[in-house]
């Protein structure tokens, strides 16, 4: 079975300064990696994806997402921060020939960017 | 292209009632996925329909039920309701290979008093 650790529950940052909120997964096989994030009162919003190929993957909104196979991680980051990005965000996984759509969600990350 | 739909939005309701959600995919997507997310416990996996038949399922008791419709619009059903099953609940629609991403709606709020 699958699973993934987000193993903080806030993330504090200065508005400008670059942010990391970090994930790590467990998987059978190779992994598609999802990053998600959650404004208040509203559903799931993509952020970016990794399937295969080159480990640093860009997405919306400025963030990008680096995935190391020897660590089992995919850490979301950005290089300046917006007060706008505070959020609850998720990491999510599935197996790659999994034949389903399940994803196995972390346990959210809240960003909280201060001006 | 619109987006998932989820109707209604808000639902209150007493325990013991049952209930009715319904989530509209993208146009032209087969699979819907419905989650359930609370503070305690996260995004949990309900279950998962594609062309009608229910292709996968999480670890939730048989009072929640669903189905999905030639049109791919999809209802997700709970009965006897209890509070722990105060929650927001999302519904994914997912297009197909190579990149199976999956378009989370709104969510429907449920609270059980």
């Amino acid at each position: 079975a699958q699973s993934v650790a987000q193993p903080e529950d806030q993330v504090n940052v200065a508005e400008g300064n670059p942010l990391t909120v970090k994930c790590t997964y467990s998987v059978s096989g190779n992994p598609y990696l999802f990053w998600y994030v959650q404004y208040p009162n509203r559903g799931l919003q993509f952020l970016l994806k990794y399937i295969t190929g080159d480990n640093l993957v860009k997405g919306s909104y400025g963030f990008e997402a680096e995935f190391n196979k020897s660590q089992t991680s995919f850490h979301l980051k950005k290089p300046s921060a917006l007060v706008s990005d505070s959020a609850l965000y998720f990491c999510a996984v599935r197996p790659l020939n999994s034949g389903y759509s399940t994803l196995t969600f972390g346990k959210g990350t809240m960003l909280l960017v201060s001006p | 292209k619109a987006g998932v739909t989820q109707t209604p939005r808000y639902l209150i309701k007493t325990r013991g009632q049952q209930v009715t959600l319904s989530c509209s995919p993208i146009s032209g997507h087969r699979s819907v996925s419905w989650y359930q997310q609370t503070p305690g416990q996260g995004l949990q996996f309900l279950f998962e329909y594609f062309s009608e038949t229910q292709r996968n399922k999480g670890n939730f008791p048989g009072r929640f039920s669903g189905r999905q419709f030639s049109n791919s619009r999809s209802e997700m059903n709970v009965s006897t309701l209890e509070l722990g099953d105060s929650a927001l609940y999302l519904c994914a629609s997912m297009g197909g290979a190579p990149t199976y991403e999956q378009y989370f709606g709104p969510g429907t709020r449920l609270t059980v008093t």
